[in-house]
């Protein structure tokens, strides 16, 4: 069964701090997500990562993927307060079945 | 605007009523997803349907019922509420080709039920 850890779950962090947010996932995947969150809202999508080594950036936001790890991170840099949401990783379950699993997210507060 | 369409967008009812929601994919997608996102809680997967076939099953409960028609869309059925069931239930699409595919995931807005 395909299970999918986020850490931490929740972050308050200053303006103007890095820091990065762990997905980890239990089986074999060929794809993984990240997406944003804000309150009460759908869901934003931010990166798609198909492959070992992949990086992708878009602006302050930088995904990467490590298939033999099973690891993907997102990293913040130089967070500003618009970033605040929470931000949860997908992972594909590879085969036939094609399910998405979802992580449990993880809320990012950040203080002017 | 992801190209999503769900409706209703809220809906209140109460315990032990039937509910159907409906998920319109993005033009040419062939995959919908549906999921359940409780107070504070991730995304749960219910189901997944391809071109009108299902594809895989999550935590769905038997009380709950999905299909894809001919012209794509998608509707989940809820039955006999429970207090429980008040969620927000989003529906998303993607994928022009045969599964796997590599592109986005796309979410459309959510219905949020309440049961009362």
């Amino acid at each position: 069964e395909l299970k999918v850890e986020q850490n931490p779950l929740f972050l308050s962090m200053q303006e103007g701090k890095n820091y990065t947010i762990y997905c980890n996932y239990s089986t074999t995947s060929d794809r993984l997500y990240w997406y944003r969150q804000d309150p009460g809202k759908s869901l934003e999508s931010l990166f798609v990562l198909l492959s070992n080594g992949a990086v992708k950036q878009e602006g302050r936001l930088m995904a990467s993927l490590d298939t033999k790890a099973r690891l993907s991170t997102l990293h913040i840099t130089a967070a500003v307060h618009d970033l605040s949401a929470t931000y949860f990783c997908a992972v594909a379950h590879s085969g036939r079945d094609d399910k998405i699993i979802f992580g449990k997210g993880t809320r990012l507060h950040i203080l002017p | 605007d992801s190209g999503v369409t769900q409706t209703p967008k809220h809906l209140i009812t109460a315990t032990g009523q039937r509910v159907t929601l409906r998920c319109s994919p993005r033009s040419g997608d062939l995959s919908v997803y549906w999921y359940q996102q409780s107070l504070d809680q991730g995304l749960q997967f219910l189901i997944h349907y391809y071109n009108g076939e299902e594809r895989a099953k999550g935590n769905i409960l038997e009380r709950f019922s999905a299909q894809q028609f001919p012209d794509l869309h998608s509707e989940l059925n809820l039955s006999s509420l429970e207090l429980g069931d008040s969620a927000l239930y989003f529906c998303a699409s993607g994928g022009t080709g045969t599964p796997p595919f590599t592109g986005e995931l796309f979410f459309g807005e959510g219905s949020r039920l309440t049961v009362l």
